[in-house]
């Protein structure tokens, strides 16, 4: 079936430092892959999403390339914020209704 | 604000309990996602409706049954709980039903505490 194995957490990084979060996938043909934030005490928000391979999604400063040869989404951020501690969800949809397959989360805190 | 709510957002009750939570998806979307959050299990797919319709099933036990009504809201019935069904229970609403463009929004959740 379909699974999505994330990078363990948490990671705790200082203002202004690079962020790179693992993510990779398993699932036959090509899903689209997505990555999801979670603040504290809300749902989740959709940060980014490719649909093909080598698609780069991107937003407020995060970037993920779909990888088909590697079967990865990684998470990347050139200079993180106190703002983006969260918890971020790589995720998977596939299936005759697109249902969403989560990876574990990965608990950022940024501290200033 | 994703334009999904959902009530109540918490909720207290005890084993062998019938709980009822409620989902009303962005204008426009058709589709309702129920997913549920717990430690040990994270982030899991429950079901899906479209329309009215259930479209496709995944981890939800007999216990737990689902609608959409006509004005496109959806209930999650949850019966005879059990402590295991603490959780935080999402509703997520699309468009449409299977597109690989298509984005979930989510709502904001309901704690369920079952004592």
């Amino acid at each position: 079936g379909n699974s999505v194995t994330q990078m363990e957490g948490p990671v705790t990084l200082s203002e202004e430092a690079f962020l790179t979060i693992n993510c990779t996938y398993t699932a036959t043909g090509y899903p689209s892959l997505f990555w999801y934030v979670q603040y504290p005490g809300e749902g989740l928000q959709l940060l980014l999403k490719a649909t093909k391979a080598d698609d780069k999604g991107s937003n407020k400063g995060f970037e993920a390339t779909y990888r088909k040869e590697t079967t990865s989404f990684h998470l990347e951020k050139g200079s993180v914020q106190v703002s983006d501690s969260a918890v971020y969800f790589c995720a998977l949809s596939k299936g005759s209704a697109r249902q969403l397959t989560f990876g574990s989360g990965t608990q950022l805190t940024v501290l200033p | 604000d994703s334009g999904v709510t959902q009530t109540p957002k918490h909720l207290i009750t005890a084993t062998g309990q019938r709980v009822t939570l409620r989902c009303s998806p962005r204008s426009g979307d058709l589709s309702v996602y129920w997913y549920q959050q717990s430690l040990d299990q994270g982030l899991q797919f429950l079901i899906q409706y479209y329309n009215g319709e259930e479209r496709a099933k995944g981890n939800i036990l007999e216990r737990f049954s689902a609608q959409q009504f006509p004005d496109l809201h959806s209930e999650l019935n949850l019966s005879s709980l059990e402590l295991g069904d603490s959780a935080l229970y999402f509703c997520a609403s699309s468009v449409g039903a299977a597109s690989r463009h298509n984005e979930q929004f989510f709502g904001p959740g309901t704690r369920l505490t079952v004592l």
